[in-house]
């Protein structure tokens, strides 16, 4: 069974930072890209970032570029996202999707982010 | 501002057919596929069309979609109860380098 554990959510104040976790089980992790998908509570959803088979090629949303991190450890069959100079306006449920070709396919059942002052 | 324009609501009577539709552009909907997501209020979103108007196993056929030029459609026949949830399409944007999302259908079955 295809499972995606995020985890690593919180609360922070803005200009703070997080790392998100998505731990996938139940499949061949090495064959999929990944993404990271948010949504704003009461909100639609927004892509954030999504990271290739091998990790060497990622891709952001133009809200995040340059404050978020996107990785992958083929080892651990974890994906994260390293979140820094956070905003108000991250605030979000955060989930993880597994890619099979051009569909995400799978999603974890997200993770809580708070930005707050 | 969404970059794929849904209707925010839509709503119907049990066994009837409803559809939502999914506008975008040339360099979304016009040149890559189209998925359809629907989200149950607190849980996450499931994929319920893929490639355009492919059904995963699973899901059942009362759902079908179609594309044409730069809009998409799904239909739901034989409404349900249970159908009531929030619809999402989306597609790659070429012109963005990312995935774009549309801002979202509430299906109310009255």
């Amino acid at each position: 069974e295809v499972q995606l554990v995020e985890s690593g959510g919180g609360l922070v104040q803005p200009g703070g930072s997080l790392r998100l976790s998505c731990a996938a089980s139940g499949f061949m992790f090495t064959n999929h890209a990944m993404t990271w998908v948010r949504q704003t509570p009461g909100k639609g959803l927004e892509w954030v970032s999504g990271i290739d088979t091998g990790g060497t090629g990622t891709y952001y949303a133009d809200s995040v570029k340059g404050r978020f991190a996107i990785s992958r450890d083929n080892s651990k069959n974890t994906v994260y996202l390293q979140m820094d100079s956070l905003r108000a306006e991250d605030t979000a449920v955060y989930y993880c999707a597994r890619n099979m070709k051009s569909d995400l396919d799978y999603w974890g059942q997200g993770t809580l982010v708070t930005v707050f002052s | 501002q969404s970059v794929l324009t849904q209707p925010p609501s839509a709503s119907g009577t049990p066994g009837q057919r409803v559809s939502i539709s999914c506008s975008g552009s040339s360099s979304n909907i016009g040149r890559n596929t189209v998925n359809w997501y629907q989200q149950v209020p607190g849980t996450a979103p499931k994929l319920l069309i893929f490639r355009n108007s492919q059904r995963p196993s699973g899901v059942p056929d009362r759902f079908s979609a179609s594309k044409s030029a730069t809009s998409a459609s799904l239909a739901i026949s034989g409404l349900q109860s249970e159908d009531e949830a929030d619809y999402y399409c989306a597609a790659w944007d070429d012109s963005l380098n990312g995935r774009v999302f549309g801002g979202g259908t509430k299906l109310t079955v009255l």
